[in-house]
């Protein structure tokens, strides 16, 4: 069942605003990854974040998790034509094999 | 990085033709691998999961004998679609996970266009 469920977002922003997403998800976590799919191709892993952990950076991007609302955000800063794809947020529930479950996803198309 | 590759990219294909999907992780050994399908503009159906030796694990609602699926490696992972029908039709991406709580590796999917 999906677990990690954001409501199917499409964003249009100027090249070098910021881009926030978000993601709700309905039952307990082990850890939120964050991807992203360009048109046509499979996912590219962006971010991990634990259950234990509430905020993380990589490059550009920053992830928030807070399992008191069950929520996540993903922002992508100083956005670059290149960034525009579909984010998924996905949650790994700890049942073992990694079994992800994958919300509706978030299209951004960053205007150059 | 790890890198994850599936074949054939595209296929097209008459209805009651079996279509054979490979995925393969090129430079780990893969302790699970996962096929999901994507219709357009959708997320991702996790179909079902599959690990090295023993038999897939299906997703509710997920014909078995429709979705073959063969884990012979540690690093390969076949999708065979029996008997494909146009409802078939469908984008379906392969990925392989380290295990351990580690990310999975996604493969560029497989166009499946069913006549």
């Amino acid at each position: 069942s999906q677990q990690g469920e954001e409501d199917p977002q499409a964003l249009s922003i100027q090249e070098g605003e910021n881009a926030t997403m978000n993601c709700s998800y309905k039952t307990s976590i082990n850890n939120l990854q964050w991807y992203r799919q360009n048109s046509g191709r499979g996912l590219v892993h962006l971010i991990l974040i634990r259950s234990n952990e509430r905020e993380k950076h990589s490059g550009r991007l920053r992830v928030t998790l807070d399992t008191s609302k069950k929520s996540s955000s993903l922002l992508i800063t100083a956005s670059r034509a290149a960034d525009t794809a579909s984010y998924f947020c996905a949650t790994d529930g700890g049942y073992g094999n990694n079994r992800l479950a994958f919300g509706k996803g978030n299209q951004v198309v960053v205007i150059p | 990085g790890a890198v994850v590759s599936q074949h054939p990219s595209r296929v097209i294909c008459k209805s009651g033709t079996s279509v054979k999907i490979e995925c393969r992780s090129l430079d780990f050994q893969a302790t699970t691998m996962f096929w999901y399908r994507q219709f357009p503009k959708q997320s991702l159906m996790l179909m079902a999961t599959s690990n090295e030796g023993s038999k897939a694990t299906y997703e509710q609602g997920v014909e078995k004998d429709k979705f073959l699926i063969n884990h012979a490696s540690l690093t390969l992972s076949t999708l065979t679609v029996t008997s494909a029908h146009p409802e078939d039709s469908s984008f379906y991406i392969c990925s392989a996970s380290r295990g351990g709580g580690q990310p999975q590796h996604f493969g560029d999917g497989t166009r499946l266009s069913i006549l």
